[in-house]
């Protein structure tokens, strides 16, 4: 089983359409939880930090179950813009050391 | 200016050859990191130094090795290239003093084929 585990998709969406991602992993003492989103051939740019009670930046809201062990990304009003890959990434304490899902493939359509 | 600079972006290279992709960062960050991704595979970390004198293996280092020649500068050289080191790599940084959750900043990356 892989250490932090994600839907590949492509998931089509219309835009103005509600999207939700999952992340799992398998490490129950990681500490921190990341989203990142990476545009084609292009470097990934931190979208959100997870916090343990859940945070907000606009049309994302970022959610941590820590007794489930997973954490999940909601896109609301989904824009053409928001086309991307998204990568959730999973540190475990404080080793500083990133593990990456191998990302969810989000197309909005007109 | 980016704050992680790459070089080179693009290297296409043969079986065999030596290969130094380099990063720099401005960012005053003391942690670095080397990844490599894959297509469906995602990234994978190869190397990573949390100082100037602290190198660290990472998930698939065989194959490859670093030098952090000064706290802004971390290099991956590749001694002898073959076919399945084609990839895009990137160079990402960190401070776990910076920020609340030790996040990591990457740079715009390398495409390296070997042929």
């Amino acid at each position: 089983r892989k250490e932090v585990e994600q839907d590949p998709g492509p998931f089509n969406v219309p835009e103005g359409a509600t999207v939700a991602f999952n992340c799992t992993y398998s490490n129950s003492a990681s500490q921190s939880f990341f989203w990142y989103r990476q545009d084609c051939r292009k470097e990934p740019k931190l979208l959100m930090s997870v916090y343990s009670s859940g945070n907000e930046d606009g049309r994302f809201t970022a959610q941590l179950n820590r007794a489930s062990q997973y954490i999940s990304l909601l896109i609301r009003d989904s824009k053409l813009s928001d086309s991307a890959t998204y990568l959730c990434a999973v540190m475990g304490g404080n080793t500083g050391k990133l593990i990456f899902g191998q990302g969810t493939t989000l197309q909005v359509k007109p | 200016d980016a704050d992680v600079t790459q070089t080179p972006r693009n290297r296409i290279t043969k079986t065999g050859k030596r290969i130094m992709l380099e990063c720099s960062q401005t960012k005053g960050h003391d942690r670095m990191y080397w990844y490599r991704q894959d297509p469906g595979l995602g990234l994978r970390l190869i190397y990573y130094s949390f100082d100037v004198k602290d190198i660290n293996k990472g998930e698939i280092s065989d194959g490859y090795s670093v030098s952090r020649q000064a706290q802004a500068k971390f290099s991956l050289s590749l001694e002898s290239a073959i076919p399945n080191q084609t990839a895009l790599y990137f160079c990402a940084t960190s401070d776990p003093n910076v920020g609340t959750y030790n996040e990591q900043f990457f740079g715009p990356g390398t495409r390296l084929t070997v042929l």
